[in-house]
């Protein structure tokens, strides 16, 4: 079972780039979302998707941007890569809002930005 | 959501109970109890949930009080590969407000 697959699983930027983390899920989830977890912390909420074509910001959005333009993909792109943004990045999926609906992880993006 | 309260760590002897507290007094009707780990830097793992009655899975048993203030998560045979932060998480919808958690290593 794939579940949530992240790509890449460890990335090295310089300052300014700019690149894309992809997220899949192939369950069929209409809730999708964007968590970071820096070194000795929780994870905290970027952006979150309810389905294709909706999207909204989280706890940390900014640095971020996002896209859901089908069911099973959400990527997150960093514009211009900042020191700040080296975190482990998570992606999630769920089948549905509401608190009864089990929220899924992928296994992490470790990104580093020098 | 409501915030949660837990211990920062625990130790717990191998082929033991572990029993994980946690404490949300500010828990509303509809809100959920979960509970996730997370093994070194992997993606937290989904361990159980409940609303109002306890519940059990493979896994673990979650034990909710009455008043669903507070809630335990038990571990019923604890092995050297639970040794993880376990995070107790209350949740209405899907915005998840993940705390500290609680490390708990498991000893031989």
């Amino acid at each position: 079972n794939a579940g949530v697959t992240q790509t890449p699983k460890f990335q090295v930027l310089k300052t300014g780039q700019s690149m894309t983390l992809q997220c899949a899920q192939d369950m069929n989830h209409e809730y999708m979302s964007w968590y970071r977890q820096d070194p000795g912390m929780g994870l905290r909420l970027i952006h979150y998707s309810v389905g294709a074509g909706i999207t909204d910001q989280g706890e940390v959005p900014n640095g971020y941007n996002v896209s859901r333009s089908t069911t099973e993909d959400f990527p997150l792109r960093l514009l211009s890569a900042a020191p700040s943004q080296t975190s482990v990045y998570f992606c999630a999926s769920s089948g549905g809002q509401g608190g009864r609906n089990t929220i899924y992880f992928g296994e992490g993006s470790w990104l580093t930005v020098v | 959501d409501a915030k949660t309260t837990q211990p920062p760590s625990m130790d717990c002897a191998e082929g033991r109970a572990a029993n994980l507290p946690c404490n949300h007094s500010t828990i509303s009707g509809n809100e959920y109890v979960y509970w996730y780990r997370q093994i070194h830097s992997q993606g937290p793992q989904y361990i159980i949930h409940g609303l109002k009655n306890n519940e059990t899975n493979e896994m673990a048993s979650l034990i909710i009080t009455e008043d669903r203030k507070s809630s335990t998560l038990i571990l019923p045979h604890a092995t050297l590969r639970d040794t993880a932060v376990y995070y107790c998480i209350v949740r209405l919808n899907n915005d998840m407000r993940f705390g500290a958690g609680t490390r708990l290593t498991v000893k031989p």
